[in-house]
């Protein structure tokens, strides 16, 4: 069974600093998706970013980027210049066909 | 349109009571999902549809019934719940395999219910 793991339960950034958040996943595919979702106090799940198992390019939208370490299983999220409104729950999650699993999440503040 | 819509988004009931969840999505996927979540917690996966048969049911409680009338709609009815059935679910809607050009899952807001 996959699994991912988020080990980090809590980070905070200053804001317009840069911040990581790490994940790991275990899987025997070679084909899958990853996703970063944030989820604010709002509650609504918002896509951040998505990668394809089969790209080695790592994805890239805006302030955000990913490290996809393929061999490693790792795909950690670097957010830059962090906003305000960047405070929220960021959870990374696998996809293989019709099944999306999620990491436990991680809290992240951004301090004024 | 890349909107899930869930109805309604507040919900009390009682232990006795029953009430549906109702989601909605008009983006042509033919995979969607019901998600249970915590406070501070990942949503939990509770079932999947796949081209309107129910592919996956991840030993959910049979006081909690899915149904998807169509590849638009899909329902939770709920019957006899209990106070720890109290969470935010969540409805998604995605491609249901990966040859899609684009296969993320897109959730409605969610429900928050509440078992009293």
């Amino acid at each position: 069974a996959q699994t991912v793991t988020q080990s980090q339960p809590e980070m905070s950034v200053q804001e317009a600093e840069t911040v990581t958040l790490s994940c790991t996943y275990d899987t025997s595919e070679s084909d899958y998706y990853l996703f970063w979702y944030k989820q604010p106090p709002s509650r609504q799940m918002i896509l951040v970013i998505r990668q394809e198992a089969y790209k080695q390019q790592n994805a890239t939208e805006n302030r955000f980027s990913v490290n996809f370490q393929k061999a490693a299983k790792s795909f950690s999220l670097k957010i830059s210049d962090s906003q305000l409104g960047d405070a929220a729950m960021y959870f990374c999650a696998y996809k293989k066909d019709s099944k999306l699993t999620f990491g436990k999440g991680i809290t992240l503040s951004v301090r004024p | 349109d890349t909107e899930v819509t869930q109805t309604p988004k507040h919900l009390v009931m009682g232990m006795t009571n029953k009430k549906s969840l109702k989601c909605e999505q008009h983006m042509g996927h033919r995979a969607m999902y019901w998600y249970k979540q915590k406070a501070k917690k990942p949503p939990e996966l509770m079932f999947v549809y796949s081209y309107e048969k129910l592919s996956i049911n991840e030993s959910v409680p049979s006081r909690f019934s899915p149904e998807c009338p169509n590849s638009s709609l899909l329902n939770l009815h709920l019957h006899a719940l209990q106070p720890e059935d109290s969470a935010l679910y969540l409805c998604a809607s995605s491609q249901p395999n990966d040859r899609a050009l684009r296969t993320e899952a897109f959730f409605g807001q969610g429900t928050r219910l509440t078992v009293v």
